[in-house]
Parts: structure tokens; C-alpha cells; sequence
């Protein structure tokens, strides 16, 4: 049972450009949370989704960001215009069902270097 | 991540000895707590939880301790091994919550 997987697992973008980060749940899971952790820092939370559905975006900055779970297909985060202060690890998370009551399991990241 | 913190940033272990890494938080809503190992370039991996309807619960090798009157929680690892070097984070929700916040994480070094 594979677990939760992120990719790429490095990505450079120059300022201005898109960076599209993508996160395949663990099977079974329908719940997925995205998470920033900057050097020497925790994680923060940015967004959580279920399929289809934002259910929570209170951690994510109002513009240039925005995410998403489709039906099919691995959930993206999507930055756009990136600025340097964007470069950090981004986590993704599952779970079977909103971590009221179950532990969520993390994918390996995505390290963002903007340069 | 502003209500959970940890005490120390770094710590230092001889190989063999016990570790205890601590936490302290400030939301008292808070009911679950969770200890996460991370490694170097890798995702945080979960090591321990806890509820706060309990003030102890043990694992392999790792005992995690909660008390809820001076709001801190503690990890303790025993027999360390050059293994568990990770940063160690904790992190905690409320009730009905779903989002983890997390604290800034303690670097534990084994010595070998």
C-alpha cells in the first residue's frame, strides 16, 4: 500500500513563473490537507479538501494561491507568479476521514526554490 | 503553530541514554496531541499520540506524557539510537478540528 505521494519532489521556477504541486492520497483516503513548512520551522497549514470540495483555505494566502482535489486525479497546489518568499517544503497529507478522529500521514514534500 | 512550542531547539544524546523532548502549549481546548519524527529531506512521519483524556500512553521504545494543568507534553525515547537524530515536532488540535498546528521543532543529535 503505497503511501502518500508527492511530486516533484524538487522544483525551481524563476520569479513569475507557476509552480503546479501534485499529491496522490494514500488508497482510501478522500481527505487531503496541504501544509507550508519554512526553514527551521514547523508546519503551517494552508488548505484542506476533500474530493471537490475546498473545506478549509484559512492557512492559504488569498492570492497567487489556489488549490484543488478533482474527482479523478491527484490533488494540485497551484502558486502563481511566484516570488522568492514562496520557496519552502510543501506537505501533503491524507486521510481516511477529517482528523477529528484519525491520524493523517504524510507524503515526502515538494521543495520550491524560487530563484 | 503560535499556540504550540517547544522548550529546547536543539539536543544533544550519548547513544544508549534516554531522550526527553518537550513541548508546551497554550491552547486549552486542545485534545489531541501528536509527536512526529522527521528526517533530513523527508515528510514528517508520525511516532505517538495522545488524548487528552489521558495522561500517558507508551509505544515502542517511546512514552508520551500529557499534563493538562501546566499544558505540556513531553516525548521520551528510550535506549537512543543514531536513528532517531530527527527533528521532532508536536503538534495539537481542538476538538472537531481537523488542522494540526504545529510547534517549531527540537534537532536531537545521537553521539555515538
Amino acid at each position: 500500500n503505497a503511501g502518500v505521494m508527492q511530486n516533484p519532489r524538487h522544483l525551481v521556477r524563476r520569479r513569475g513563473q507557476e509552480a503546479r504541486l501534485r499529491c496522490s492520497p494514500m488508497k482510501g483516503h478522500s481527505h487531503v490537507y496541504w501544509y507550508r513548512q519554512l526553514p527551521e520551522e514547523g508546519l503551517k497549514f494552508m488548505v484542506y479538501l476533500q474530493k471537490e470540495n475546498i473545506i478549509d483555505e484559512s492557512g492559504m494566502p488569498k492570492e497567487r494561491f489556489s488549490a484543488e482535489f478533482p474527482k479523478e486525479g491527484p490533488s494540485i497546489l497551484r502558486i502563481q507568479q511566484v516570488v522568492r518568499g514562496d520557496s519552502a517544503a510543501y506537505f501533503c497529507a491524507s486521510s481516511r476521514a477529517g482528523t477529528v478522529n484519525t491520524e493523517a500521514f504524510f507524503g515526502q514534500g515538494t521543495r520550491l526554490t524560487v530563484v | 503553530g503560535e499556540n504550540v512550542g517547544l522548550h529546547l531547539p536543539t539536543l544533544s544524546v550519548q547513544e544508549g541514554d534516554n531522550s526527553i523532548i518537550n513541548c508546551a502549549y497554550s491552547n486549552s481546548a486542545s485534545d489531541y496531541f501528536i509527536w512526529y519524527k522527521q528526517e533530513s529531506g523527508k515528510g514528517p512521519q508520525f511516532i505517538i499520540d495522545i488524548r487528552s483524556n489521558m495522561d500517558k500512553r507508551q509505544g515502542q521504545r517511546v512514552t508520551v506524557l500529557l499534563n493538562k494543568t501546566v499544558k505540556h507534553l513531553s516525548l521520551q525515547i528510550a535506549a537512543t539510537q543514531p536513528g532517531d537524530s530527527a527533528v521532532y515536532f508536536c503538534a495539537e488540535k481542538g476538538p472537531y478540528d481537523y488542522k494540526l498546528s504545529f510547534g517549531a521543532g527540537t534537532t536531537v543529535t545521537v553521539r555515538a
